[in-house]
């Protein structure tokens, strides 16, 4: 069975500056990677997504990953936080070929401040 | 638009008081889900389906029950509620096994 670790649970940064989410994974190939964000009162909604192929992902928003195998990582980055990005940030591993199987982190809670 | 929605928003209720909440996606979706979501926990699968007629547990699917009698919608039942059943729940579909989900805005039960 997967596992997705988000050692986070706060994160605090400065408008204009850069983030870098943490997210681990436990799977013994290759999953799918995804990040979703959920804003106060919403539901979640998906940022990117990782299957196969180039490791660096691009997603909506500014958003982008690393997929990095060595490391079982899968990081989302931001080059610059707006107060807009006020949210929580959920990790995901889905196993291939298993149904539905997505296993979510306990999410990253991001404040920004001016 | 492209949506899943989930009635009600909010709903308080006593413990036992069955309880039915509804779910419904416009994309012709053939797979649904059901998740809760609670503080340092996240997000926990109670059930999914794979099409009309086939569900299956989750990792938490005691005390929930859900029926899949029409591809759109995928209603969360739970017989007689308890105080642990109070959390945020979450419809989510997707069109294929692994596809990114969409979710549904949530239902915010409690249960006294």
């Amino acid at each position: 069975a997967q596992s997705v670790t988000q050692p986070d649970i706060h994160i605090t940064v400065s408008e204009g500056a850069s983030l870098e989410l943490r997210c681990n994974y436990s799977y013994g190939a290759t999953p799918y990677l995804f990040w979703y964000v959920q804003s106060p009162g919403q539901g979640l909604q998906l940022l990117l997504k990782y299957f196969s192929g180039d490791t660096l992902v691009q997603g909506i928003k500014g958003f982008e990953a690393e997929f990095k195998r060595s490391q079982s990582s899968f990081n989302l980055r931001k080059p610059s936080v707006h107060w807009s990005d006020a949210a929580e940030y959920f990790c995901a591993v889905g196993a291939p070929g298993g149904y539905q199987k997505v296993t979510f982190g306990i999410g990253t809670k991001l404040q920004v401040i001016p | 638009e492209a949506q899943v929605t989930q009635n009600p928003r909010y709903l308080i209720t006593v413990t036992g008081k069955k309880l039915t909440v509804t779910c419904s996606q416009n994309m012709n979706h053939e797979y649904m889900s059901w998740y809760r979501q609670d503080p340092g926990l996240g997000l926990r699968q109670i059930y999914y389906s794979m099409n009309v007629e086939v569900t299956d547990k989750g990792d938490v699917p005691e005390g929930y029950k859900v029926s899949r009698k029409e591809k759109r919608n995928f209603p969360l039942i739970l017989e007689s509620p308890s105080p642990n059943q109070t959390s945020l729940y979450f419809c989510a579909s997707s069109s294929t096994q692994n596809s990114p989900l969409h979710f549904g805005n949530g239902t915010r039960l409690t249960v006294t």
